[in-house]
Formats: C-alpha cells, sequence, structure tokens
C-alpha cells in the first residue's frame, strides 16, 4: 500500500522552530516529486512548498518563504521541511503529499497529517 | 496567482439527489489542469478528478467533471451517504498551486 506518514509536529512559541518529516512506503519515493500542504483549523487547503525527485528544483509559497526549506533524503524514503519564525498564523495541519506526474501537479498521495500549533 | 471561487459555499441535498458544484477561475486554467478533492471531517483529501474530468483510480463513476477555460464543474450523479463532505478544486497550470476555499455537500 502506498503510503506517507508525518511526524514533528507539536506545540511552539512564536519565533521558535520544527523539522516536520515524512517517511514514504510501497512506492518508489526517489521517482516522485513531493509536496507540503497545510490548512488552518476549520480553513480551507494552502499549498506550502514542492521539491522535485532530485531536489533541483524548489518553490514555495510567498507565505513562507524565507523562513520553510523543504529538503528530501532518497536513501531514507523521507521528506523533510523545517520550519523557523514560525508565526501563529502557521498554525495548521501539515501534509506531505505526493505530486502524482509532475513537479507542478495534482497530489494523488497523501498523509494523516501532522499538526503545528504556535502559541506562546 | 489564479483565485478559485467555488460555488454555493453549501449545498444541502438529500441522497439520490444529484450534485452540481461549481468552480471558478480568475483566468484561464490552461490545459485543463484542475482538480478535484473530497475531505471528510478528520481526514486527509483524496484526489478525485484530475484534469478536469479523469476519474482518479478507484473513484467511482456517478463522480465525473466537466469545464474548462475559467469554468469547471463536479457532479455526483446520485447521492451516496458516504459523499456528504467537503469538497476542494486545485489548479495546477501555473505555479503557485492554489486551491479554492471548499463546497460543505450537507445532508439536507
Amino acid at each position: 500500500e502506498e503510503q506517507l506518514v508525518e511526524s514533528g509536529g507539536g506545540l511552539v512559541k512564536p519565533g521558535g522552530s520544527l523539522r516536520l518529516s515524512c517517511v514514504a512506503s510501497g512506492f518508489t519515493f526517489s521517482s516522485y516529486n513531493m509536496n507540503w500542504v497545510r490548512q488552518a483549523p476549520g480553513k480551507g487547503l494552502e499549498w506550502v512548498s514542492s521539491i522535485n525527485s532530485g531536489s533541483a528544483a524548489i518553490y514555495y509559497a510567498d507565505s513562507v518563504k524565507g523562513r520553510f526549506t523543504i529538503s528530501r533524503d532518497n536513501a531514507k524514503n523521507s521528506l523533510f521541511l523545517q520550519v523557523r519564525s514560525l508565526r501563529g498564523e502557521d498554525t495548521a495541519i501539515y501534509y506531505c503529499a505526493r505530486a502524482g506526474r509532475w513537479l507542478v501537479d495534482v497530489f494523488d498521495i497523501w498523509g494523516q497529517g501532522i499538526m503545528v500549533t504556535v502559541s506562546s | 496567482e489564479i483565485v478559485l471561487t467555488q460555488s454555493p459555499a453549501t449545498l444541502s441535498l438529500s441522497p439520490g439527489q444529484r450534485a452540481t458544484l461549481s468552480c471558478g477561475a480568475s483566468e484561464s486554467v490552461s490545459s485543463s489542469y484542475l482538480a478535484w478533492y473530497q475531505q471528510k471531517p478528520g481526514l486527509a483529501p483524496r484526489l478525485l478528478i484530475y484534469d478536469a474530468s479523469s476519474r482518479a483510480t478507484g473513484i467511482p463513476d456517478r463522480f465525473s467533471g466537466s469545464g474548462s477555460e475559467t469554468d469547471f464543474t463536479l457532479t455526483i450523479s446520485r447521492l451516496e451517504p458516504e459523499d456528504f463532505a467537503v469538497y476542494y478544486c486545485q489548479q495546477y497550470a501555473i505555479s503557485p498551486i492554489t486551491f479554492g476555499q471548499g463546497t460543505r455537500l450537507e445532508i439536507k
């Protein structure tokens, strides 16, 4: 079964940092472009960042540019999101999601999500 | 960026009825690179439709997508109890990827 499992979320103070992880199984992780998508409580979906299969191409939403860093380790079937300088508006469930075909594409496999709460 | 506007915000229907959900784009979505997702409470979104009209793997044929350029539609031909959820459209024609604000489909 193709699966993504996130970890690393939690409660953090404004200005703090976290490193989110996503481990893939059931498919050849190194062949796929990957993404992070977030959802604030009771709100809609917001794309956060994309990384291509070889880490050569990376995109960020303007709302996180300069504060978040996406990376991956294909040998460990893992995707990461380093989040820094956190603000209240970063409070959300963070999902890792597989891009189906291209770097800018539909998300055909999603993790269960991990909650990040930014509060003093 | 392309802004997607979904309507209605909430749709109240009964099982067995037909549902029509709309997604309008602020500019043309090239190659009909538009998708639809279903999200149930506490769960991750699930891909239903991609490229405007292609059903994702395992999606029942009561779900269909149509449209082009700036106007897209998701149709559920006969609602089943498990179809009541929130639906989002997404465009992936131009970065940044953007989503609509969602349509809540509720049981009447």
